[in-house]
């Protein structure tokens, strides 16, 4: 079945530690491509997106995120982390097949100790 | 812009209980949709509406039911509350021209005893 995968459910660090968070997905042809991020309480709000051009994607709060095609991946990544990054991060991917549906990865949870 | 709300923020229901989730929006978009978070299963698709008058069903609709008689206002209905519907529920809304970029309001906690 089509999905979107996440590799690492829950991930511990401590502060200044680099990060990096793996999404995959199955889908052919042509993506758009989130990462989303859900503060503790909060609700989602986009933190980069792909569509189409450099596959190096810059974000907010010093976020990025790598469309590597041949490998089906959006890894989501940050060189140094604060703690407050804690939170959860969820991939979706919208495939040109689905229409205007985005399909969500199961989210990683990301805590960072001070 | 208060961009999208939801009303209300927690709930208990009885099994066989019915209510209704609101969601509103104030950007003029004309994409909705409705989504379910349980932990470790992300967030899925329950019903979405590409505008006013229209609906179609998302990857779990079972239990649930949705109407759009406006472009504000995307109303998710529970018929007969299970204690599987516990979860918590976002609504988003996207524009036109990039409807998979969607905007998600701040949830609704619903737990069914």
């Amino acid at each position: 079945a089509q999905s979107v995968s996440q590799h690492n459910h829950h991930v511990i660090l401590s502060e200044a530690a680099s990060l990096e968070l793996g999404c995959n997905y199955s889908y052919g042809g042509t993506v758009n491509l989130f990462w989303y991020v859900q503060y503790p309480g909060q609700h989602l709000q986009l933190l980069l997106k792909y569509f189409s051009g450099d596959p190096l994607v810059k974000g907010i709060k010093g976020f990025e995120a790598e469309f590597i095609k041949s490998k089906f991946s959006f890894n989501l990544r940050k060189p140094s982390v604060q703690w407050s990054d804690t939170a959860e991060y969820f991939c979706a991917v919208n495939a040109f097949r689905n229409g205007n549906k985005l399909v969500f990865g199961a989210g990683t949870i990301l805590r960072v100790k001070s | 812009n208060a961009g999208v709300t939801q009303t209300p923020k927690f709930q208990v229901l009885k099994t066989g209980q019915s209510m209704t989730l609101q969601c509103a929006q104030d950007m003029n978009h004309e994409y909705m949709s409705w989504y379910r978070q349980d932990p470790g299963m992300g967030l899925r698709l329950i019903h979405y509406s590409v505008g006013a008058g229209i609906t179609d069903q998302g990857e779990v609709p079972n239990g649930y039911n949705v109407s759009r008689s406006t472009t504000e206002d995307f109303p998710l209905r529970l018929l007969s509350a299970a204690p599987s519907q516990t979860s918590v529920y976002f609504c988003a809304s996207s524009p036109r021209d990039r409807p998979y970029e969607q905007y998600f309001g701040p949830g609704t906690r619903l737990t069914v005893t």
